[in-house]
């Protein structure tokens, strides 16, 4: 298994430019979730998703866009890239239980998005 | 609104010794808390779990304790290895979200 796959690695845009930042796991993992990392910030989750054709957002969704049409994939889209969305970007993915149970999450190895 | 704190300071131990990692919470009532591992330039690695009913949890080296009245996880690594050395973030989930902390630095010298 690959596990949670990310790309690109790095990439630098312009502001008011937009791109897609691409996720996959083949774990066959229900949940899937963005987050972004900041220093001093920690990790704080941007939008996640439950289930193709399922999304929900986090504590910090503005500026970006998700879309979940199969298991495994979950895109995350910059509308119009802006500095302050300069970050690192990560990918994660779990299992899902019931009543709201939780599994430990698997994490991509991220991507390093600089906004000029 | 909901507070996650680690200590920001990193814990600077000799090899061998015990490690404790503290993560305190206000303004939240989670069903589990989990702790991860984050090396410089890669993504958090996760290491344990504890639900809101649980005590204690240990594996091989590792212990976390959860206290829900008093708002406190610890998270213990006995016999500290070198190797050991990286940011340990908690992580407390309710529902379908995780809300991380800041993490804090572990250094272990030989």
């Amino acid at each position: 298994n690959a596990g949670v796959t990310q790309t690109p690695k790095f990439q630098v845009l312009k502001t008011g430019q937009s791109m897609t930042l691409q996720c996959a796991q083949d774990m066959n993992h229900e949940y899937m979730s963005w987050y972004r990392q900041d220093p001093g910030m920690g990790l704080r989750l941007i939008h996640y998703s439950v289930g193709a054709g399922i999304t929900d957002q986090g504590e910090v969704p503005n500026g970006y866009n998700v879309s979940r049409s199969t298991t495994e994939d979950f895109p995350l889209r910059l509308l119009s890239a802006a500095p302050s969305q300069t970050s690192v970007y990560f990918c994660a993915s779990s299992l899902t239980g019931t009543s709201g149970s939780w599994y430990e999450q698997y994490f991509g190895p991220g991507t390093r998005l600089t906004v000029t | 609104s909901q507070k996650i704190e680690q200590n920001s300071e990193a814990l600077n131990i000799q090899e061998g010794k015990t490690a404790t990692l503290t993560c305190n919470y206000t303004n939240y009532s989670p069903a589990y808390l989990q702790w991860y591992r984050q090396d410089p330039g890669r993504g958090p690695v996760f290491l344990l779990l504890i639900r809101e009913n649980e005590k204690e949890k240990r594996k091989e080296r590792l212990k976390v304790t959860f206290d829900t009245t008093l708002k406190q996880s610890l998270f213990h690594i006995t016999a500290s290895q070198p190797a050991d050395s990286a940011t340990y973030l908690c992580a407390l989930g309710k529902y379908s979200t995780l809300t991380f902390g800041k993490g804090t630095m572990l250094l272990v010298s030989p």
